[in-house]
């Protein structure tokens, strides 16, 4: 299995703050990695794909970045709507698997 | 826009098959992979397995001795089957779809998800 690592997993921030997220994998994956936010309760929702896409709808506050064995999610200019937690996803090969998550609180 | 919706009962007793269906409406099955996901109680997301439209399947290995997932493209629905259940199954269960771009299959619509629990 490919293990994920997020950093940290959990942090305090600030509206109008700008917050970055690390996601480390135990082998390189190239370009092979997304990022979901989950709101308390909800479903994952998408956010960035192959590392650095925006989803189509997603703000463009939120960029990603990275290849191989070390990624980032930066937000900008955090919102209320912001405060979530954040999980990296590898789709390098057929058994997908997910960091332990980054919850992001006032 | 696609909509997915899981459906089952909330409640399965130890050794009992967990059985959950998941409904897509307003978009095509074909040519996608369907994939269930679970999260325990406070713990990560783990991927269970996917269906493609065609009926092929690739289960997370942890689960495959138990799992199976299969599609009806007739009635827009897949669903997943989870054998001699136990405590540790108990999760939050999530229908998705993966929208492949480029060799890239990220999970860009997701079900609302459904809570089962396994208890006696």
């Amino acid at each position: 299995d490919i293990q994920m690592t997020q950093s940290p997993s959990s942090l305090s921030a600030s509206v109008g703050d700008r917050v970055t997220i690390t996601c480390r994998t135990s082998q390189s994956i190239s370009i092979y990695l997304n990022w979901y936010q989950q709101r308390s309760d909800k479903a994952p929702q998408l956010l960035i794909y192959a590392a650095s896409t925006l989803q189509s709808g997603v703000p463009s506050r939120f960029s990603g970045s990275g290849s191989g064995t070390d990624f980032t999610l930066t937000i900008s200019n955090l919102q209320p709507e912001d405060f979530a937690t954040y999980y990296c996803q590898q789709s390098y090969n057929t058994l997908w698997t997910f960091g332990q998550g980054t919850k992001v609180e006032i | 826009q696609v909509q997915l919706q899981e459906s089952g009962p909330g409640l399965v007793k130890p050794s009992e098959t967990l059985s959950l269906t998941c409904t897509v409406s307003s978009g095509s099955m074909n040519n996608y992979y369907w994939s269930w996901i679970r999260q325990p109680p406070g713990m990560r997301l783990e991927w269970i397995g996917y269906v493609y439209h065609n009926g092929g399947t690739s289960y997370n290995p942890s689960l495959q001795s138990r799992v199976t997932i299969s599609v009806d493209t007739s009635k827009n629905q897949f669903s997943l089957k989870v054998n001699s259940v136990t405590a540790a199954d108990t999760a939050v269960y999530y229908c998705a779809r993966h929208g492949c771009t480029n060799g890239v299959c990220p999970l860009d619509f997701w079900g609302q998800g459904t809570l089962v629990t396994v208890s006696s």
